[in-house]
């Protein structure tokens, strides 16, 4: 089946440095990628929709300029959380489709961000 | 706008019994309806996918049914096993707009 592959699975990293976090397809080609993120005991929240070779779409209140995503191929798509804080930890997660409705979305296995 | 209610956070169940988990939504029928599994530390893994002109759909031990009158679906696992220990998320898609994702059931089953 699909698979999504997700790097690194967690990173620690001092507070108001950068941390990119990568997201590929990788038998599949996905124009359109989702970056979502999850605090304990809640939903996942959609964050933006990364579009191949176009501007991302970010939802309301989730800072663009913070949350820097680029999505330069059909199969990859980074996220880089700038300037990180504390409140920034949390569990990072990307997906796509294949295009098959019957398949669903497939997910990255997640990154662990901690801010220090 | 759209709200997803899994009215259960855990569901405690004995092994070799049928799991029934819930998820209410408040607004309009969405065009799919689809269930996943995330295991502790991990993103979801696809379950299955009802659309909104189906009534129930089954893979293997599994079983969905979406009712949009009630604007609810169950999610039930037959024939509970120690493995079937997970959280298992609703989430609901239509055209024009994200997935979205209800909290969650934890569910755990003893042997």
């Amino acid at each position: 089946g699909a698979v999504v592959s997700q790097h690194p699975s967690w990173v620690i990293c001092k507070s108001g440095t950068s941390v990119k976090i990568e997201c590929r397809s990788l038998d599949f080609q996905a124009t359109t990628m989702f970056w979502y993120r999850q605090f304990p005991k809640q939903s996942l929240m959609l964050m933006a929709t990364s579009n191949e070779g176009s501007k991302a779409t970010y939802e309301q209140g989730v800072e663009k300029d913070k949350f820097l995503i680029n999505h330069a191929s059909l199969t990859l798509s980074t996220l880089t959380v700038t300037s990180a804080h504390p409140e920034d930890s949390s569990f990072y997660i990307c997906s796509a489709r294949t295009g098959k409705v019957s398949e669903g979305y497939t997910f990255g296995s997640g990154t662990r961000l901690t801010v220090v | 706008s759209q709200k997803i209610e899994q009215n259960s956070e855990a569901l405690n169940i004995q092994e070799g019994k049928t799991a029934t988990l819930t998820c209410n939504y408040t607004n309009y029928s969405p065009a799919y309806l689809q269930w996943y599994r995330q295991d502790p530390g991990r993103g979801p893994v696809f379950l299955l996918l009802i659309r909104e002109n189906e009534k129930e759909k089954r893979k293997e031990r599994l079983k969905v049914t979406f009712d949009t009158t009630l604007k609810q679906s169950l999610f039930h696992i037959t024939a509970s096993q120690p493995a079937d220990s997970a959280t298992y998320l609703c989430a609901l898609y239509q055209a024009g707009t994200a997935l979205i994702f209800g909290k969650g059931t934890t569910l755990s089953v003893s042997s």
